[in-house]
Order: structure tokens, then C-alpha cells, then sequence
């Protein structure tokens, strides 16, 4: 079985251009989350969709957004980048996704590493 | 709320010595707890998880991690460092119910010497 495909893997923009990452998630699997891992900030949670519906979403401004297709596939966009937005985007896909009371694993995949200059 | 703590950014060891890297959650329900390793370019994979089965849990690669909820600890051991070890390791709590998100430690990078 494949694992959780991102694309691109490597990226580099310029300050104010906007990005789409994609994520296809392992199949069968339906949830789909992505966290930014920074040096500074470490690992932290930018949103999960299940069902083509934002479920849950962390602390990030407006210009991050995202979205599930129907066939589970995931895309996150950021728009005005910012220099500190450099940083490896990793998407992670779940069987149910977390509700059920948090147990489900998630597989990650190998991220896509944005640079912006 | 929920939190990770790792204590220790950076530990190092000698090949065959125990490992020993330390987590501390913070959480206002009973947690679901998990180890991740994450190798250079590569992204995250799961060592082991707690879900409340059993206080002692067993991983991949030898390793295993011990739930405490008297000392709200999840610390992972492996018995003897192996070279092929050496990589970030990082400590993660989902508390369930809705919060469909797991929260991160800053991660403690693994050494292992000749």
C-alpha cells in the first residue's frame, strides 16, 4: 500500500507569491491534517479535513487555507508569503481522523520544504 | 489544554548504552500518547502509542515507553543504542474527543556514538 504522497518536495518563492502544496493520503484513509515544522516553533498543527470539511484548525493567519477533495486528496495554499513561512510542510492521513477519541495514527508523509526568499 | 514537554533538546550516547529520552504531557482528559522518530529529509514515523491498554508499550525498534500518570510521563527507553538510531525523536498527546489534532514536544535529537 502507498504511503502519503506530497508534492512538491522541495519549493522556492519570493515574499508576497502565493504556494498550493498536495497531499494524497494513503487510501481508505479519509482524514487528512497539516503541520508546519519550523527550528523555532517546532511542529505545529495548521488544520485537518475529513470529508471534504475543515474539522479543526490551529493558530494560523487567513493566508494559510486548504482543502479536501473528494476523492481525500488535500491541498494547502499560502497566499503573501512571508519570509518566516520558510519552513517543511508535512501532511498526515488518518483511517477515521481524531474523533474517535483520538486513538487513530496518523501516517505522515515525507513534507514538502518551502523556502521563500 | 494539552501540552508535551521534552526534556532534553539533545541527548547523546554510546552504542550498546541504554536511551532514555523524557516526555511530560499536560492534559485535561485521559491522553492518548505517541513517540514519532523523524530521520534526516525524511517526515514522521510512529515508534509506538499509548491508548490506555497498557502502561508499558512496546514499539518498533526495540524501543518502548512507560505511561506514568502519577508523574504525567511517557518516557521512551531502548535497552541498548544503536547507531542506526540517530534522529529527532518526538513526543505527541491527542486528548481526544473533539480535538482532532496532536500536539507536538520540541522534539529531542538522538546522538548515538561509536
Amino acid at each position: 500500500k502507498a504511503g502519503v504522497t506530497q508534492t512538491p518536495r522541495y519549493l522556492i518563492k519570493t515574499r508576497g507569491q502565493q504556494v498550493t502544496l498536495s497531499c494524497s493520503p494513503i487510501s481508505g484513509h479519509r482524514s487528512v491534517s497539516w503541520y508546519q515544522q519550523t527550528p523555532g516553533q517546532g511542529l505545529q498543527f495548521l488544520f485537518e479535513y475529513f470529508s471534504e470539511t475543515q474539522r479543526n484548525k490551529g493558530n494560523f493567519p487567513g493566508r494559510f487555507s486548504g482543502r479536501q477533495f473528494s476523492n481525500s486528496r488535500s491541498e494547502m495554499n499560502v497566499s503573501t508569503l512571508e519570509l518566516g513561512d520558510s519552513a517543511l510542510y508535512l501532511c498526515a492521513s488518518s483511517l477515521e481522523g481524531l474523533m474517535t477519541g483520538g486513538q487513530n495514527i496518523q501516517y505522515f508523509g515525507a513534507g514538502t520544504r518551502l523556502s521563500v526568499l | 489544554a494539552q501540552s508535551v514537554t521534552q526534556l532534553g533538546s539533545h541527548v547523546s550516547v554510546s552504542e550498546g548504552a541504554l536511551v532514555l529520552l523524557r516526555c511530560n504531557y499536560s492534559s485535561s482528559v485521559p491522553p492518548y500518547l505517541f513517540w514519532y522518530v523523524q530521520y534526516p529529509n525524511q517526515g514522521l514515523q510512529l515508534l509506538l502509542k499509548y491508548t490506555s491498554a497498557a502502561t508499558l508499550v512496546k514499539g518498533i525498534n526495540g524501543f518502548e515507553a512507560e505511561f506514568k500518570k502519577s508523574e504525567t510521563s511517557f518516557h521512551l527507553t531502548k535497552p541498548s543504542a544503536h547507531m542506526s538510531d540517530a534522529a529527532e525523536y518526538f513526543c505527541a498527546v491527542n486528548s481526544g474527543g473533539s480535538n482532532y489534532k496532536l500536539t507536538f514536544g520540541k522534539g529531542t535529537l538522538l546522538t548515538v556514538n561509536p
